[in-house]
């Protein structure tokens, strides 16, 4: 069984453009979180979604960023306007249900760097 | 909202020695602490966790203290080896509300 994985591993791209982050979590998992990881720190979450519902936005730092899931598997995080303090590592996980409480396996992460 | 601290930032210890990250929480209502292990270049991986009705919980080498009423948490980690080295994030959770992650410790163990 293939564990959450995430695509580009690496990307860098220049101020202003916009970028899209693609998360595949583990089939049959009906809950996918988004987090950031900036150099050194710990795990900042970003949104959740229980199918291909937003319950949980509350994290997106603004609205520069969005996300959306389909057919209740792949998720995709898209920042537009990049800016350079949006250059970090983007997690994402999935768990069997969703609703806090529940082993989350995490994907490798997407590295963003913007010049 | 709930906030985590997680201490120390690093630590290094001996191989075969033990090793002890401690976290405190702010929300009583909090009921759910996992502990993840990150490797360099992969994403967290959970090694154990406790509910907040019990207060000890315990895997092989790893083990985790849960004291509800000072509100802090604790994973050890006995006969340290070279493949424990790596960052480890504590998390706290109630019921319905996201995971809310520690700073994190990066922990070396020496050969």
């Amino acid at each position: 069984g293939a564990g959450v994985s995430q695509s580009p591993s690496n990307k860098v791209t220049e101020k202003g453009k916009d970028v899209e982050l693609r998360c595949d979590p583990i089939s049959g998992h009906t809950a996918l979180y988004w987090y950031r990881q900036s150099l050194g720190q710990g795990l900042e979450f970003l949104i959740y979604f229980q199918g291909n519902s937003a319950p949980d936005k509350s994290g997106l730092p603004s609205d520069r960023f969005s996300a959306e899931r389909t057919g209740g598997s792949v998720s995709t995080l898209t920042i537009q306007r990049t800016q350079q303090e949006d250059s970090a590592v983007y997690l994402c996980a999935s768990s069997l249900v969703g609703g806090s409480q529940e082993t989350q396996y995490f994907g490798p992460g997407t590295r963003l760097l913007v010049l | 909202g709930e906030n985590v601290e997680q201490h120390p930032s690093t630590l290094s210890v001996q191989e075969g020695d033990s090793a002890v990250i401690k976290c405190t929480y702010s929300d009583s209502a909090s009921n759910y602490f996992p502990w993840y292990k990150q490797e360099l270049g992969k994403g967290p991986q959970l090694i154990i966790d406790i509910r907040s009705n019990v207060g000890e919980k315990k895997d092989q080498r790893i083990a985790v203290t849960l004291n509800k009423t000072a509100k802090h948490f604790s994973l050890h980690i006995t006969e340290t080896q070279p493949e424990d080295s790596a960052v480890y994030f504590c998390a706290a959770s109630k019921w319905r509300q996201n995971f809310v992650f520690g700073p994190g410790t990066r922990l070396s163990v020496l050969p």
